[in-house]
């Protein structure tokens, strides 16, 4: 089945560690997101792609970088996590940025 | 600036009617999306309207008025499987494209 997929589904790593999060889809959607999403709160978005177009929300820490370098595969790098980086990562792709989003499953990051 | 207003919870019975409100603040009102996210998963695509009036989709119904920045969410015949959170999504026109912005949700508990 067509899908979004996200690994891993939880990652731990040390305060300072640099962490990789990785998202695929099947949708051959255009547009891929970033959500960070924390307990009870709205997600948030840290920046998407438009086909090879990068978009940075402008409150996106700079620790949080983004690679896409196919059409199918969208990256979110953490540079140094800190304890306040501990979250869910949505990923979501769209057919264009007007169409409705299909989420992954999640990455559940915790920051020792 | 850019503001999505819903209740933090609703309870409701199984078999019942329910309408969860949205009222949000934006520049350049683009569309709304309702999503339904069940604890610890991703968020679902429900619903969307970017014209004014009632869009019906099976058990769920969602309204849109713009001149009042107001929308609402109807689900009948509730099930148990339908307690998660709501979210309503605003698609918001900012300088060189669109821009997603999700309201915390609402967390609906179904009860026998």
């Amino acid at each position: 089945d067509a899908m979004v997929i996200q690994n891993p589904r939880y990652q731990v790593t040390q305060f300072g560690k640099p962490v990789t999060l990785s998202c695929s889809q099947t949708l051959n959607h255009n547009v891929m997101y970033w959500y960070q999403q924390k307990s009870s709160q709205a997600p948030k978005l840290l920046f998407h792609y438009y086909d090879k177009d990068f978009n940075n929300e402008a409150d996106t820490p700079d620790n949080f970088q983004s690679r896409r370098p196919n059409t199918s595969f969208c990256f979110l790098d953490i540079r140094s996590p800190g304890l306040g980086d501990a979250a869910m990562y949505l990923c979501a792709t769209s057919r264009v940025e007007l169409a409705e989003q299909y989420f992954g499953p999640g990455t559940r990051l915790t920051v020792t | 600036g850019q503001n999505i207003d819903q209740p933090t919870e609703m309870t409701a019975t199984e078999g019942a009617i329910v309408q969860i409100n949205c009222t949000y603040q934006t520049s350049g009102f683009n569309g709304l999306f309702w999503y339904q996210q069940h604890a610890g998963e991703a968020p679902t695509f429900l619903s969307y309207n970017v014209l004014d009036g009632l869009e019906e989709k099976g058990r769920f119904s969602s309204f849109l008025s713009r001149s009042k920045g107001y929308s609402y969410l109807l689900l009948k015949e509730l099930q148990m499987k339908d307690s998660a959170s709501y979210l309503c999504a605003v698609r918001d026109r900012k300088t060189g494209g669109f821009k997603t912005i999700f309201g915390a949700g609402t967390r609906l508990f179904v009860k026998a």
